[in-house]
């Protein structure tokens, strides 16, 4: 049974650039969260997708986009990148449908914006 | 707006030492609270989680407390292991907003040989 998933593993851009980071949830999971992990830092939410739509989000600007697909992965997007955005980027899935609460995590993308 | 601080941020301790980590949160309207473990650059992977009606949790050499009326959490590590060397981070669910986690910064914990 494969867990959660997420592509690339590492990434460098460049300020102003653009990035997509991806994340294939757990078998059977059709909730994705997406959050952003600074160096020393607890993980902070920046969104959820359920249903191919958005369902809440974090207090993160506009510049932070996503999209969830049919097959219940997802994408997260970053526009006009800052240096601050550098961090880990973490997409956790889950299932409220069967009662199961615990989140999983990926491996994680690291963002490196120079 | 809840809140969740970890302390100590780093802690150091022998081989077979029994440890005990620290969370505390400032609602205590939460749904659940899960404890995780981080390794260097990597994922997080849930080692217990404590819904708001339980008062504690156990698995294997890990036991976890919650009270939710003092917004204090512990994880209790016993016989410490040099591969229990990780960061360690707590996070809550708030009853209005299940989905959310909110994290604490982390105890980062080094066991030693």
């Amino acid at each position: 049974d494969a867990g959660v998933t997420q592509s690339p593993t590492h990434l460098i851009k460049t300020r102003g650039q653009q990035v997509t980071l991806r994340c294939s949830p757990k078998s059977g999971h059709d909730t994705v969260s997406w959050y952003q992990q600074a160096l020393g830092q607890g993980p902070q939410f920046i969104f959820q997708y359920y249903e191919e739509e958005e369902r809440q989000r974090g207090n993160f600007p506009d510049r932070f986009s996503g999209h969830q697909f049919p097959n219940y992965s997802s994408e997260l997007n970053v526009n006009a990148l800052l240096l601050g955005d550098s961090a880990l980027y973490l997409c956790a899935s889950s299932t409220p449908l069967t009662g199961e609460e615990t989140q999983y995590f990926g491996p994680g993308t690291r963002l490196l914006v120079l | 707006k809840q809140e969740v601080t970890q302390i100590p941020a780093a802690l150091s301790v022998p081989e077979g030492e029994n440890l005990v980590l620290n969370c505390s949160f400032t609602d205590s309207a939460i749904y659940n609270l899960q404890w995780f473990r981080q390794d260097p650059g990597k994922g997080l992977t849930s080692l217990l989680l404590i819904q708001s009606s339980q008062r504690e949790q156990t698995s294997g050499r890990l036991n976890a407390s919650l009270d939710k009326s003092s917004g204090r959490s512990t994880l209790y590590i016993a016989a410490s292991q040099p591969g229990d060397s990780a960061t360690y981070l707590c996070a809550v669910t708030s009853s209005s907003n299940t989905g959310k986690l909110i994290f604490g910064q982390g105890t980062t914990l080094q066991v030693k040989p």
